[in-house]
C-alpha cells in the first residue's frame, strides 16, 4: 500500500527555520516526481515546489523562491522541504505528493501544519 | 506562469443534479489538466487525470473534458459523498499552478 507520511511542522517565529520529511512507503521514489504542495487555514491549495526523480531539476512557486528548498534521499525513499526565512503567510497545511508527469498527483500525504507566528 | 481559473466558486446543488465546474488556463496546455477533490480535514484526491482520464476507483458519474485552454468537471448525478471542494491543476510545465478552487454545497 502506498503511503507519504508528513513530519516536521510547527509554529516558528517569522524569520526562523523549519525542515519538514515526507516518508514514503509501497513504493520506491527514485522513479518518481515528487511535489510539496500546501494549504493556508481555509483557502485552496497552492503548489509550492517538486523535483525530478535524480534530483537534477527543481522548480519553486515564485514567493519561496530563495528561502525554500527541496531535496531527496532515494535510499531513504524520503522527501525534504527545508524553510528558511519563514513569512506569517507560509502558515498552512503541508502536504507531500507523488507527482506524474503524465497524470498528476495520485497520491498524497495527510499533510503537517506549519504556523508562522510570534 | 501559467495561471488557471475556475468559476464557479461555489455551486449550491441537490442530490441527483448535474454539475459542471470550468476550468480555464491563461495559455495552452492541451490536456496536461487533473481534476481533485478534498473534503475538509482530508488530503485531496485525484478524480482525473489528462483531462479526461478517470483515475482508477473513482466512480463513473465523474467526468472531464476540454482541451488546449478550457476544461471542464462533470458529476452526471451528485450524490451525498460529492459535496466536497474541486480543484482543477495543469502540469504542461513543471510548476504546477492550482485553480482557486469550486465548492460544491448542498441546495
Amino acid at each position: 500500500e502506498v503511503q507519504l507520511v508528513e513530519s516536521g511542522g510547527g509554529l516558528v517565529q517569522p524569520g526562523g527555520s523549519l525542515r519538514l520529511s515526507c516518508a514514503a512507503s509501497g513504493f520506491t521514489i527514485g522513479t518518481y516526481w515528487m511535489s510539496w504542495v500546501r494549504q493556508a487555514p481555509g483557502k485552496g491549495l497552492e503548489w509550492v515546489a517538486n523535483i525530478k526523480p535524480d534530483g537534477s531539476e527543481k522548480n519553486f512557486v515564485d514567493s519561496v523562491k530563495g528561502r525554500f528548498t527541496i531535496s531527496r534521499d532515494n535510499a531513504k525513499n524520503s522527501l525534504s522541504l527545508q524553510m528558511d526565512s519563514l513569512r506569517p503567510e507560509d502558515t498552512g497545511v503541508y502536504f507531500c505528493a507523488r507527482d506524474w508527469p503524465a497524470q498528476g498527483c495520485d497520491y498524497w500525504g495527510l499533510g503537517t501544519l506549519v504556523t508562522v507566528s510570534s | 506562469d501559467i495561471q488557471m481559473t475556475q468559476s464557479p466558486s461555489t455551486v449550491s446543488a441537490s442530490v441527483g443534479d448535474r454539475v459542471t465546474i470550468t476550468c480555464r488556463a491563461s495559455q495552452n496546455i492541451d490536456t496536461w489538466l487533473a481534476w481533485y477533490q478534498q473534503k475538509p480535514g482530508k488530503a485531496p484526491k485525484i478524480l482525473i487525470y489528462k483531462a479526461s482520464g478517470l483515475q482508477s476507483g473513482v466512480p463513473s458519474r465523474f467526468s472531464g473534458g476540454g482541451s488546449g485552454t478550457d476544461f471542464t468537471l462533470t458529476i452526471s448525478s451528485l450524490q451525498p459523498d460529492d459535496f466536497a471542494t474541486y480543484y482543477c491543476q495543469h502540469y504542461k510545465t513543471s510548476s504546477r499552478t492550482f485553480g482557486q478552487g469550486t465548492k460544491v454545497e448542498i441546495k
